[in-house]
């Protein structure tokens, strides 16, 4: 059974730094593309990053470009997304995904 | 960068409805699109992969269609388990803005 479990979320100040991790298991996971995937509190889906299998691409929303850098280690099946010069706006739930598989998420909230 | 626009943004209807979202991208995607629905509190749940292919498990009630820049999602008769939130992505990137089903 694939599953995927985020961790890292918490509360932080604006301007802040964060990093979340998604442990992965239950599939091979250095044969697949992983995305970060968030969700402000009362809004819709919004894609923010993924990394190819071995890592030599990633994507990234126009929005967090220069801020956040996703990165993955296949030997510990680990996804992570660091996250810097945190606004306001980046306090969203932030779930881990591959493809159909998705973890429950990881709150995080930017505040003063 | 590729849009993608979903209507209607909120949909009333009741159990029994044939209900149809609509799904339209900037510019072609050929068939790289997901339908995805969910439900407060939850992750989101694939109910199409690759355009009009049903994920196993999910009702056969659900169907999509749709290539290159307009895609629909349909459910052809609405039960009380799928008032949720539906989106379709650009697989693995853009998100819609998500069309809430709601009770008539």
């Amino acid at each position: 059974e694939v599953q995927l479990v985020e961790s890292g979320g918490s509360l932080v100040q604006p301007g802040g730094s964060l990093r979340l991790s998604c442990a992965a298991s239950g599939f091979t996971f250095s044969r697949y593309w992983m995305s970060w995937v968030r969700q402000a509190p009362g809004k819709g889906l919004e894609w923010v990053a993924n990394i190819k299998e071995d890592g030599s691409e990633k994507y990234y929303v126009d929005s967090v470009k220069g801020r956040f850098t996703i990165s993955r280690d296949n030997a510990k099946n680990s996804l992570y997304l660091q996250m810097n010069s945190l606004r306001a706006e980046d306090t969203a739930i932030y779930f881990c995904a591959k493809s159909k598989d998705w973890g429950q998420g990881s709150l995080v909230t930017v505040s003063s | 960068d590729i849009q993608m626009t979903q209507s209607p943004s909120t949909l009333s209807a009741s159990v029994g409805d044939r209900v149809t979202i609509t799904c339209r991208a900037s510019q072609s995607i050929s068939t790289w699109l997901a339908w995805y629905q969910q439900k407060p509190g939850k992750a989101p749940k694939v109910l199409i992969h690759s355009a009009s292919s049903l994920e196993s498990g999910v009702p056969s009630r659900f169907s999509g269609s749709g290539s290159g820049t307009e895609f629909t999602l349909t459910i052809s008769s609405l039960q009380p388990d799928d008032f949720a939130t539906y989106y379709c992505q650009q697989h693995n990137n853009i998100f819609g803005q998500g069309t809430k089903v709601e009770i008539k």
